[in-house]
């Protein structure tokens, strides 16, 4: 399809164990997005990419959070050590550009739940 | 900091009642101003923006106005759907030194009842 798509769409994972999520921008789209959705909270910005780097990785929660981009395409969160208060959604976005008049386009978000 | 502070829910209706979720912000300079919805299972949509003071974004029949003199950017809607039932997420986005990373506020419910 021609939206942002997210894999996997649910994970479940023990405390400990390491995870990757993974999201495929929009054709083209040079920026890419990752935000954190706990439950009643908003979005929680955590990183953005313009092309393969991202310069600015300060709303990562911890060091166990990492994340990369290749190719200019698809991009992955990696969390390590997943602890219970990682639970949550995670969404990716991209955009044509990082501007303020370019849209962002969500993905559908992995839910992720620690046990 | 840039902050946007939002109605809590959830918001409960019945069909072709008036809608309105507030949201008012806090932001330096002149921030665009945007309301998203996300469906059951879906992400994010960007629904409607407005770029600067005293514009008026409309979509599928929801309006916001950007009130500058209020810091304000209330979603409304003349008579809503079960359709409607969603969260809605108002958002900002400023220059924040060229990234333009948008400020979410917590989201409001929607519930809209035959």
């Amino acid at each position: 399809g021609a939206g942002v798509s997210q894999s996997p769409s649910n994970k479940v994972t023990e405390k400990g164990k390491d995870v990757e999520l993974r999201c495929d921008p929009i054709s083209g789209h040079t920026a890419l997005y990752w935000y954190r959705q706990s439950l009643g909270q908003g979005l929680e910005f955590l990183i953005y990419f313009q092309g393969n780097s991202a310069p600015d990785k300060s709303g990562l929660p911890s060091d166990r959070f990492s994340a990369e981009r290749t190719g200019g395409s698809v991009s992955t969160l990696t969390i390590q050590r997943t602890q219970q208060e990682d639970s949550a959604v995670y969404l990716c976005a991209s955009s044509l550009r990082v501007s303020l008049v370019d849209t962002q386009y969500f993905g559908p978000g992995t839910r992720l739940t620690v046990l | 900091g840039d902050s946007v502070t939002q109605m809590e829910g959830p918001v409960t209706l019945s069909e072709e009642a008036f809608l309105t979720i507030n949201c008012t912000y806090t932001a330096t300079g002149y921030p665009s101003l945007f309301w998203y919805v996300q469906y059951p299972g879906e992400g994010l949509q960007l629904l409607l923006k407005a770029t600067k003071a005293d514009d008026k974004g409309s979509n599928k029949g929801f309006e916001a106005t950007y009130r500058k003199e209020t810091t304000s950017f209330h979603l409304e809607k003349g008579s809503v759907q079960v359709s409607d039932s969603a969260v809605y997420f108002c958002a900002l986005r400023g220059p924040k030194g060229g990234s333009y990373i948008p400020t979410f506020g917590r989201g409001t419910s929607l519930i809209v009842h035959p």
